[in-house]
């Protein structure tokens, strides 16, 4: 059964705190990208990454780190320099970069107080 | 700069009739399009694409149009579902994807 995970669905957090957010896949996709979501806006790319050990800058990537060490694996963190992490954060990878379907993991709520 | 637009926040359209959900775009370089269709606390799910050499793709009850010289897309679902109770979001990709702010689609039944 193929597909993405993302976990956990809710995560709570102290203001200060990094906190990293997981993704994996078993699509054998070499694409990877992450996405936040906010209220009344579209999804905006944070980060993503054609291939392993490789990864690039989206239009939001300040406070964001990411890694690519396995081809299924591609977390997140959120550090303490990520001025308004609350959101809703999504997780997809395409069976290569550019002009494929992307699909997407459930998503993570992220509140930090 | 939204540089994929959704206008219309929300529709509301009865069973059995057509929803037809907008989406403009301001880079005439987009040559890929696609929709999505979001349900709460989900991740989005690939509903359609369309390329930028078609005019028109269809599948099923749902119908992609591009417009080029307009910069614009629409879906089309007919006939419309309680199921299709979801957010639509576009997308256009030149080297990297931009969606749009989603509408929200309330099929009344």
């Amino acid at each position: 059964d193929g597909g993405i995970t993302q976990s956990p669905k809710y995560l709570f957090r102290k203001e200060g705190q990094n906190v990293t957010l997981s993704c994996e896949q078993n699509l054998n996709h070499d694409a990877m990208y992450w996405y936040r979501q906010d209220p009344g806006q579209g999804l905006r790319l944070i980060y993503y990454s054609q291939i392993v050990n490789d990864f690039q800058k989206g239009d939001i990537a300040e406070g964001y780190s990411v890694s690519r060490e396995k081809k299924e694996s591609f977390p997140l963190t959120v550090t303490s320099a990520q001025k308004n992490p609350t959101a809703f954060y999504l997780c997809a990878s395409s069976i290569d970069y550019g002009r494929y379907e992307q699909y997407f993991g459930p998503g993570t709520r992220l509140t930090v107080t | 700069d939204q540089q994929v637009k959704q206008n219309s926040p929300s529709l509301s359209v009865q069973e059995g009739r057509i929803s037809i959900l907008n989406c403009d775009y301001t880079n005439s370089m987009f040559d890929y399009f696609l929709w999505y269709k979001k349900y709460p606390a989900e991740g989005p799910t690939f509903l359609i694409s369309i390329s930028s050499i078609k005019d028109k793709n269809e599948d099923g009850r749902f119908t992609v149009f591009l417009n080029k010289s307009a910069k614009h897309l629409s879906l089309h679902i007919v006939p419309s579902q309680p199921g299709d109770s979801a957010v639509y979001f576009c997308a256009a990709s030149g080297n990297q994807f931009y969606f749009g702010t989603g509408t929200s689609l309330t099929v009344i039944p």
